[in-house]
């Protein structure tokens, strides 16, 4: 089974840098990624980390350490846009996908 | 970018009713398809795996005759709630994996079930 903590909540300022940490235990790691989730609306993908390291994309960046079950979401230059659940979820052999709870971010002005 | 479409959107239904979900991928094949359901400020929770062609994988705990999974073609997917009831009440979300060698899934827009 899998075992994915996540905060529940964080808030940031319009322009600011937000971390979301994700630390998991799990048996057949095959990758994290990380979702972006809007209220009543879709999961949409922001990154998949297989290997360890930082994987940069545009104002998102997503890094991971298996050694460590370990991973976290950066989002630089926040914008009001940005408002929303954050999901981490742990891909478990070739399909499963298990999610964490979510964090919800709150960017204010 | 591939797309996937859910049908309905919202549902509101008798205690005691049926409902179908349809989950359809718009513009790839999608080899293998995923239910999920998310309870308020809660995590999606994964129900079952349906490939194309074939009986679906429920995960423990799912009553596979009362969420009944049908994966007829390459492109929908059904879900169907048999005699509801206002626990069932939630969002069920699908997902679609197209090429066998990407594990990324594509989310529809899911559907909000409402059991009265």
């Amino acid at each position: 089974g899998q075992n994915i903590d996540q905060p529940t909540e964080m808030t940031a300022t319009e322009g600011a840098i937000v971390q979301i940490n994700c630390t998991y235990q799990t048996s057949g790691f095959n990758g994290l990624f990380w979702y972006q989730q809007h209220a009543g609306e879709a999961p949409t993908f922001l990154s998949y980390n297989v290997l360890d390291g930082l994987e940069e994309k545009g104002r998102f960046s997503s890094f991971l350490s298996r050694s460590k079950g370990y991973s976290y979401l950066l989002l630089k230059e926040l914008q009001m846009k940005d408002s929303a659940s954050y999901l981490c979820a742990v891909l478990e052999g070739d399909y499963k996908l298990s999610f964490g709870a979510g964090t919800t971010v709150t960017v204010r002005a | 970018g591939a797309v996937v479409s859910q049908h309905p959107s919202r549902v509101i239904c008798k205690s005691g009713t049926s409902v179908k979900i349809e989950c359809r991928s718009l513009d790839f094949q999608a080899t293998t398809m995923f239910w999920y359901r998310q309870f308020p400020k809660q995590s999606l929770m994964l129900m079952a795996t349906s490939n194309e062609g074939s009986k679906a994988t429920y995960e423990q705990g799912v009553e596979k005759d009362k969420f009944l999974i049908n994966h007829a073609s390459l492109t929908l997917s059904t879900l169907t709630v048999t005699s509801a009831h206002p626990e069932d009440s939630s969002f069920y979300i699908c997902s679609a994996r197209g090429e066998t060698n990407s594990y990324e899934q594509y989310f529809g827009p899911g559907t909000r079930l409402t059991v009265t």
